[in-house]
């Protein structure tokens, strides 16, 4: 079975800080896919990215960065400079590739105070 | 590309009370789920349509709740008898083709909050 965990439930900093968020998934399959979703307070999901178990590549996207290590079953994800804007409950969610639904972490609440 | 469209936004109902809720999945998406979000928690899988046929269904999804998706476009998902412990966000997404593919992420509506008193 998959699950992903995201240990840490509340996160608050202070704006222009930079700031990490867990995500640690567990599964049988070899290849999956990992995702973070941004759910701000009108509670849309916005998807934020897609990475699949082959491509260990950190990417990064603006002030957004994913660090995924295979070894470590963690997908990682900073913000750099965080706005108060970045003020959102962030997902960080895994789908196997021989299934169809995807496995959200429970969440973690970003708090970017001005 | 008007997004994920979920009718209505908030509902709220006394217990024992059937509702139902919409979805209209992004136009050319032929792949829609259900997942319901409870406070504090993220969102859990329901089930999922591929046009209309139900290809999957959860162990969340009891008796009392029915999702259809008669002509492979919006979907309903109804829940009878309803207890309090349904009270939740119910989230509608849709894609093109599987979730892992390449240029295929789960568009998300914004969901129906539903609360039963």
């Amino acid at each position: 079975a998959q699950k992903v965990t995201q240990a840490q439930t509340e996160i608050s900093v202070v704006e222009k800080e930079d700031v990490t968020l867990d995500c640690v998934y567990e599964t049988r399959d070899t290849t999956y896919y990992l995702f973070w979703y941004k759910q701000p307070p009108s509670g849309e999901l916005v998807f934020l990215i897609r990475r699949n178990s082959f491509d260990e590549q950190n990417e990064i996207s603006g002030r957004y960065s994913w660090n995924f290590q295979k070894s470590t079953s963690s997908f990682n994800f900073t913000i750099t400079a965080s706005q108060v804007v970045d003020s959102a409950v962030y997902f960080c969610a895994l789908i196997e590739t021989s299934g169809s639904r995807l496995t959200f972490g429970e969440g973690t609440q970003l708090t970017v105070n001005p | 590309d008007t997004g994920v469209s979920q009718d209505p936004r908030h509902k709220i109902t006394k217990r024992g009370q059937n509702v139902t809720f919409r979805c209209d999945p992004i136009s050319e998406h032929n792949r829609l789920y259900w997942y319901r979000q409870t406070l504090g928690q993220g969102p859990e899988f329901l089930t999922y349509f591929q046009n209309e046929a139900q290809l999957e269904k959860s162990r969340l999804l009891s008796d009392r709740f029915s999702a259809e998706r008669p002509k492979g476009s919006f979907s309903t998902l109804e829940i009878q008898r309803t207890e309090q412990g349904d009270s939740a966000m119910y989230l509608c997404a849709s894609s093109y083709e599987q979730p892992s593919s390449y240029n295929s992420p789960l568009h998300f509506g914004n969901g129906t909050r539903l609360t039963v008193t």
